[in-house]
């Protein structure tokens, strides 16, 4: 079983949509939880860290679900720019691994 | 100029060549990865380091070694590479304190 999972998509929305991505996690001593973006053949940069409590970035919420074990990422008002690849990260207790989502595809549609 | 810094940036080499991909980072981080990513497989770890003398093997570390020469530097070998190791592979540092991971460019790498 995957640490990690994600739906891959495509999602294609037209610009202004509000979209939202799941990921699921299946170690529960998972400590830390991320979310980056990889635009095509570019490097996966963080986006944003995921907190017990959720977290807003502007356009992007990101929330938390310890029972479930499951993080999501919400984009309110689409933007073209905001095509790209998210992936979903994970760390365990121990900080020493991340533990990769295979990523969920993302096209805003003009 | 890149925190994190990859050389080559794209090799193309043949199956059987010994080739080393390096990273070098300006971030004074301890910690280093080398990853290599798959269409459809996400980012996998190969091998890691927390310090100079500290190596250890990842998900996918067979076919691979790793030497880290610096607390700055940390390379990447293939002693005898393959076409199945054709992939794009990245270095990465961290702080161990946020756990947020800071990736070079990425070597595109082909094996033929």
């Amino acid at each position: 079983r995957k640490e990690v999972e994600q739906d891959p998509g495509p999602f294609n929305v037209p610009e202004g949509a509000t979209v939202a991505f799941n990921c699921t996690y299946s170690n529960s001593a998972s400590q830390s939880f991320f979310w980056y973006r990889q635009d095509c053949r570019k490097e996966p940069k963080l986006l944003m860290s995921v907190y017990s409590s959720g977290n807003e970035d502007g356009r992007f919420t990101a929330q938390l679900n310890r029972a479930s074990q499951y993080i999501s990422l919400l984009i309110r008002d689409s933007k073209l720019s905001d095509s790209a690849t998210y992936l979903c990260v994970v760390t365990l207790n121990t900080g020493n691994q991340f533990y990769f989502g295979t990523g969920t595809s993302l096209t805003v549609i003009p | 100029d890149a925190d994190v810094t990859q050389t080559p940036r794209n090799r193309i080499t043949k199956t059987g060549k010994r080739i080393m991909l390096e990273c070098s980072q300006t971030k004074g981080h301890d910690r280093m990865y080398w990853y290599r990513q798959d269409p459809g497989l996400g980012l996998q770890l190969i091998y890691y380091s927390f310090d100079v003398k500290d190596i250890n093997k990842g998900e996918i570390s067979d076919g691979y070694s790793v030497s880290r020469q610096a607390q700055a530097k940390f390379s990447l070998s293939l002693e005898s590479a393959i076409p199945n190791q054709t992939a794009l592979y990245f270095c990465a540092t961290s702080d161990g304190a946020k756990n947020i991971q800071y990736f070079g460019a990425g070597t595109r790498l082909s094996v033929l």
